[in-house]
């Protein structure tokens, strides 16, 4: 199995600011039809995941654009350029390249 | 637009099967381009991918989970269903269907875009 190493674990933002996580990929995750097969979904306080990011890069419908998911091969990021009271939950990166789907341990946002 | 729910027995005994029904409004489960997707949560853990199918019979499983682990679909009742047998408290957990947009496995991949609210299984006797 692919493993998935997120930091930091956790993070406390101030509103306003930006935050970025890693996601980093103990094989890579880059296919040969070019795409890179990393999601991002984060999970808000009693709520089920949501989808955030696809391919490496692609924000799913609906998504505001201060979200956004850079990287290649094995080095991921999502970056939120301006924090909001709403972002708080925990975040996760997915990788589907391979048919045994594995998540990150996730990281939990927190508001200053 | 497209809903899942989950649903089945809140408790199940040690060594017994656990066992799941995802349905599906808004949308038919026998189109080729939805892989529906299990994936469960342990009580104040990450994220666990069961595995996912495809209507056509087409499945794929978490290899820790495979030897214990059976997909079904329905189309007539347009849900698809999870067995899980000799279950352990090390199975408690909140357990969500999906759907993963995409055409074999790697093309027209859309991500894991659409989740159930989730329903929560406790292992005890």
């Amino acid at each position: 199995d692919i493993v998935m190493t997120q930091s930091p674990l956790s993070l406390s933002v101030i509103p306003g600011e930006p935050a970025s996580i890693s996601c980093r990929s103990s094989q890579s995750l880059l296919h040969s039809n070019g795409y890179n097969y990393l999601d991002w979904y984060v999970q808000k306080p009693g709520q089920s995941p949501q989808l955030l990011i696809y391919l490496g890069f692609s924000r799913a419908s609906g998504v505001p654009d201060r979200f956004s998911g850079s990287g290649s091969g094995t080095d991921f990021t999502l970056k939120i350029s301006r924090v909001e009271a709403e972002d708080i939950g925990v975040y996760y990166c997915m990788q589907a390249l391979q048919t045994s789907i594995t998540f990150g341990q996730g990281t939990r946002l927190e508001i200053k | 637009q497209l809903q899942l729910q989950e649903s089945g027995p809140g408790l199940v005994k040690p060594s017994e099967t656990l066992s799941l029904t995802c349905t599906v409004s808004g949308g038919s489960i026998s189109r080729s381009t939805y892989y529906w997707s299990w994936i469960r949560q342990p009580p104040g853990k990450g994220l666990e991918w069961i595995g996912s199918m495809l209507y056509s019979g087409s499945t794929f499983f978490n290899p820790s989970l495979k030897s214990r682990v059976t997909f079904s679909a329905d189309t007539s009742k347009n849900q698809f269903s999870l067995k899980l047998t000799s279950v352990t408290a090390a199975d408690t957990a909140v357990y969500y269907c999906a759907r993963r947009v995409g055409t074999d496995w790697y093309y027209n991949y859309y991500g894991l875009d659409i989740w159930g609210q989730g329903t929560t299984v406790i292992v005890s006797s």
